[in-house]
This record gives C-alpha cells, sequence and structure tokens, in this order.
C-alpha cells in the first residue's frame, strides 16, 4: 500500500512567487488534512478537506493561502507572493472515510519550502 | 494556557529503561488521542490511538488516558536506542468544528542512550 504522496519534497521560491505543494493521500482516504511545522515550532493545523470540499480552514492564514481537493487529482495547497515567513515544513495527512481507524491521520513525507 | 501541553524534555533514559512521557489537555470535551514519533528532518509517524479511560498496551508501547483528570501518557518499555526521537502528543476535539483538527503539543525529545 502506498501511504501518503507529497510533492515536490523540497522547494524553493523567490519572494513574491507561487508555491503550489500537491498531497496524494492513502488510496481509499477521503480526508486530507494539511499542517504546518515552523522551525522551531511545532506541528499546526491548517486546513481540512474532503473531495471538493473544505470542511475546516480555521488554521489558513487569511490571505494568499488556499487550498483545494478536487473530485479527480491531488490536493493543492497554494500559496501565492510567498514571504520568507513561509518557509516551513507542510506535511499533508489522510485518514479513511469510514471504519474503526477513521480518526487515525497518516502523514506524507512533506514539502520543505524555502523562501529566498 | 496551551491546549495541548507535554513535559518539556528533553528526556534522557538508558538503554533498556522505561521512558514516559506525559501530556495535559485543556478541552475538557476531546475524545481521540494520538501519540506521534517524529524522527530528526522526517514526518511524523503515528505510533498509539486512544479513546478510552484505562490502558491501552501495543508491543513496547502503553498508552494511558484519564479524561478526568485530562491527561494521557505514553511508556516506552525496553527502550532502545532507535526509539530516540521527537514525541508529538495530538488531541482531537469531539465534533463540529473541532472534528478533524489535531492539536499538538510541543513535543518532548527523547534520546535513549547505550
Amino acid at each position: 500500500n502506498a501511504g501518503v504522496m507529497q510533492n515536490p519534497r523540497h522547494l524553493v521560491r523567490r519572494r513574491g512567487q507561487e508555491a503550489r505543494l500537491r498531497c496524494s493521500p492513502v488510496k481509499g482516504h477521503s480526508h486530507v488534512y494539511w499542517y504546518r511545522q515552523l522551525p522551531e515550532e511545532g506541528l499546526k493545523f491548517m486546513v481540512y478537506l474532503q473531495k471538493e470540499n473544505i470542511i475546516d480552514e480555521s488554521g489558513m492564514p487569511k490571505e494568499r493561502f488556499s487550498a483545494e481537493f478536487p473530485k479527480e487529482g491531488p490536493s493543492i495547497l497554494r500559496i501565492q507572493q510567498v514571504v520568507r515567513g513561509d518557509s516551513a515544513a507542510y506535511f499533508c495527512a489522510s485518514s479513511p472515510l469510514s471504519g474503526s481507524r477513521v480518526y487515525e491521520q497518516y502523514f506524507g513525507p512533506g514539502t520543505r519550502l524555502t523562501v529566498t | 494556557q496551551k491546549e495541548v501541553e507535554q513535559n518539556s524534555g528533553p528526556l534522557s533514559v538508558p538503554e533498556g529503561a522505561i521512558a514516559s512521557l506525559n501530556c495535559t489537555y485543556s478541552d475538557r470535551v476531546s475524545q481521540s488521542f494520538f501519540w506521534y514519533r517524529q524522527y530528526s528532518g522526517k514526518s511524523p509517524e503515528l505510533i498509539m490511538s486512544i479513546y478510552s479511560n484505562g490502558d491501552k498496551e501495543d508491543g513496547r508501547f502503553t498508552a494511558q488516558l484519564n479524561k478526568a483528570s485530562q491527561y494521557v501518557s505514553l511508556l516506552i518499555r525496553d527502550s532502545q536506542p532507535s526509539d530516540s526521537a521527537t514525541y508529538l502528543c495530538a488531541v482531537m476535539g469531539a465534533g463540529g468544528t473541532s472534528y478533524g483538527k489535531l492539536t499538538f503539543g510541543q513535543g518532548t525529545i527523547l534520546t535513549v542512550h547505550p
């Protein structure tokens, strides 16, 4: 079974550019979550999505950040006009739709974003 | 008060000893609790989930939950150097806007020395 896949694993962007981070959940998982880990800080929730729906975006910065999980294809976290403070590790996690493990979230390898 | 607090560490134990990691949470209605292990530069790996009061054992790991005290712990028996990592406590709310969102503690760094 393939786990959660994220790409790219490393992304370097200049200030003002756009960053697109992609996440493919575990096969059969319908719930996707994005978390951010800033240097020397803990993991922070950003957004929770199901196919074609944003369930909870309470952790998303109000500007420049958006996320989607289309009917077909991976989930995308998009950061417009990146700033140095966006440099962090971005993790995607997924969980199944039902069953005894419905609350368990499995993390992908992460995308390390560096803004220069 | 932080939503999820872990003992600050770092925690150092000799090989073969029991490592005890503690976590308290502030949201009384929280229902689901998880322990993740994160090696330096890697992603969090789920090692235990617990939903009911009491103990849950899986191999060398035992999770303990006390909802009345809002306390969850992880015991690692027969600690190995390969257990050296940061251990993250995570809590999920009961429903509504809290469902799905994991709130993490700041992590406890564990070092197991030979």
